[in-house]
């Protein structure tokens, strides 16, 4: 298993600003990933995020609005920039444990972005 | 297109009765499918996983049935209560075997 510690858990932020969410977990992985999941709606992959390495986007997401760190194997941060209302979101940091023939997603419990 | 759907975005039960939940996904060969349960503020928790080579998997009053044929997955909670309460996302691996994608959950209130 995996124990992520997320944070912060939620937070009410201007438009304009910036929040860094940070996310550490209890062991080393390899790739970390970073969700959004809005209102009623499911997960979808912002990016994944490798030590060393610049972090792979999904469609839809770019670096400079979601810049992301990754300076050692058991932490990462993902900056919500330049934050409009359309922002607010839950956002999810995962790792990933790997069994025989499949793999296992473990999750944070999520930072509740509000933007006004 | 690729997609996965639930059945429905809110369940409403009794208690002791059984909870059926339903996936469907569409142009995904997934070797496996998984079940995650997500209470409010909390990030998904792992449940149940069931091969493409299983028809069936259980756990305590958890039970998953898999048909790759309908492109469908069952996800049945027994003698079920207010505990059970929460949202049950299913997920698959993409078609390059990397990345999850989850389906947009089912919100089940269990009612005493």
């Amino acid at each position: 298993s995996a124990v992520i510690s997320q944070k912060p858990s939620r937070d009410i932020c201007q438009r304009g600003t910036s929040l860094t969410i940070q996310c550490q977990v209890d062991s080393q992985v390899t790739m970390m990933f970073w969700y959004r999941q809005q209102p009623g709606q499911s997960l979808t992959l912002i990016a994944t995020a490798n030590q060393g390495s610049e972090a792979t986007y999904e469609s839809g997401f770019v670096i400079d609005k979601f810049p992301i760190s990754r300076p050692n194997l058991t932490f990462s941060t993902l900056t919500v920039s330049n934050m409009s209302p359309e922002d607010s979101s839950i956002y999810l940091c995962s790792v990933e444990r790997t069994g025989t023939g499949y793999s296992e997603a473990f999750f944070g419990q999520g930072t509740r972005l509000t933007v006004v | 297109s690729q997609k996965i759907e639930q059945n429905s975005e809110a369940l409403n039960i009794q208690e002791g009765k059984t909870a059926t939940l339903t996936c469907n996904y569409t142009n995904y060969s997934p070797a496996y499918l998984q079940w995650y349960r997500q209470d409010p503020g909390r990030g998904p928790v792992f449940l149940l996983l069931i091969r493409e080579n299983e028809k069936e998997k259980r756990k305590e009053r958890l039970k998953v049935t898999f048909d790759t044929t309908l492109k469908q997955s069952l996800f049945h909670i027994t003698a079920s209560q207010p505990a059970d309460s929460a949202t049950y996302l299913c997920a698959l691996i993409d078609n390059y075997g990397q990345n999850f994608v989850f389906g947009p959950g089912t919100r089940l209130s269990v009612l005493p």
